[in-house]
């Protein structure tokens, strides 16, 4: 148990609405990463840290932005949600320092953008 | 580009063997990942291989060739509760996954 956890686990809001979704661990690993999980797609990357207030893009980071003030915390914000953006939301940690190690993740966030 | 290809899905019997393939074209390899997910929950890691060859963890392996840009995963001795995703993942360059689709594994009494 790498000690992960998400809130809310479930959310449904509306179009053009701003949503936040929080990922928060206990043991101090230094990269997070936050992906969302759509049918007949891989896991995507939106964003990652690797440090606090060290943050960088991934692949699909177009409509997401991210923060880290604290270490054991790393917040997604959907600045105004759309449709597309309904997906399950998954937060990771790499378990060494250097961002090359097996990634653990959260139990996710189902959100529905209505 | 990068690309990652498994099956989308296959079916196999209680008490049997089955494998599980996944190509892969990416930029740099720095490892291959193999993660259980049962429906509805977040990924568990199940193997890492980095070198060719095969790596065993119980009734799980899982077998690596770099020169071909290939893997499988191997469940041996299938119970119900392995019914569930298998995804494959390599890590590029840039130490970021790449992650296949996924294959759903169904099993049969």
């Amino acid at each position: 148990d790498a000690g992960i956890t998400q809130s809310p686990r479930h959310k449904v809001t509306e179009t053009g609405t701003p949503v936040t979704l929080r990922c928060h661990q206990t043991e101090n690993h230094r990269y997070m990463y936050w992906y969302r999980q759509d049918p007949g797609h891989g896991l995507r990357l939106i964003h990652y840290s690797y440090g606090v207030k060290d943050t960088d893009k991934g692949e699909v980071s177009d409509g997401y932005s991210v923060s880290r003030s604290k270490t054991e915390d790393f917040l997604l914000t959907l600045e105004s949600a759309t449709s597309s953006q309904t997906s399950v939301y998954f937060c990771a940690i790499s378990e060494g320092g250097t961002g090359a190690d097996t990634q653990y993740f959260g139990p996710g966030t189902r959100l529905t953008v209505l | 580009g990068q690309n990652i290809d498994q099956p989308t899905e296959m079916t196999a019997t209680e008490g049997a063997i089955v494998q599980i393939n996944c190509t892969y074209q990416t930029s740099g390899f720095n490892g291959l990942f193999w993660y259980q997910q049962h429906a509805g929950e977040a990924p568990t890691f199940l193997s890492y291989n980095v070198l060719d060859g095969l790596e065993e963890k119980g009734r799980f392996s899982s077998f690596l060739s770099r020169s071909k840009g290939y893997s499988y995963l191997l469940l041996k001795e299938l119970q119900m509760k392995d019914s569930a995703s298998y995804l494959c993942a390599v890590m590029d360059s840039n130490y970021q996954l790449i992650w296949g689709a996924g294959t759903k594994l169904i099993i049969k009494p």
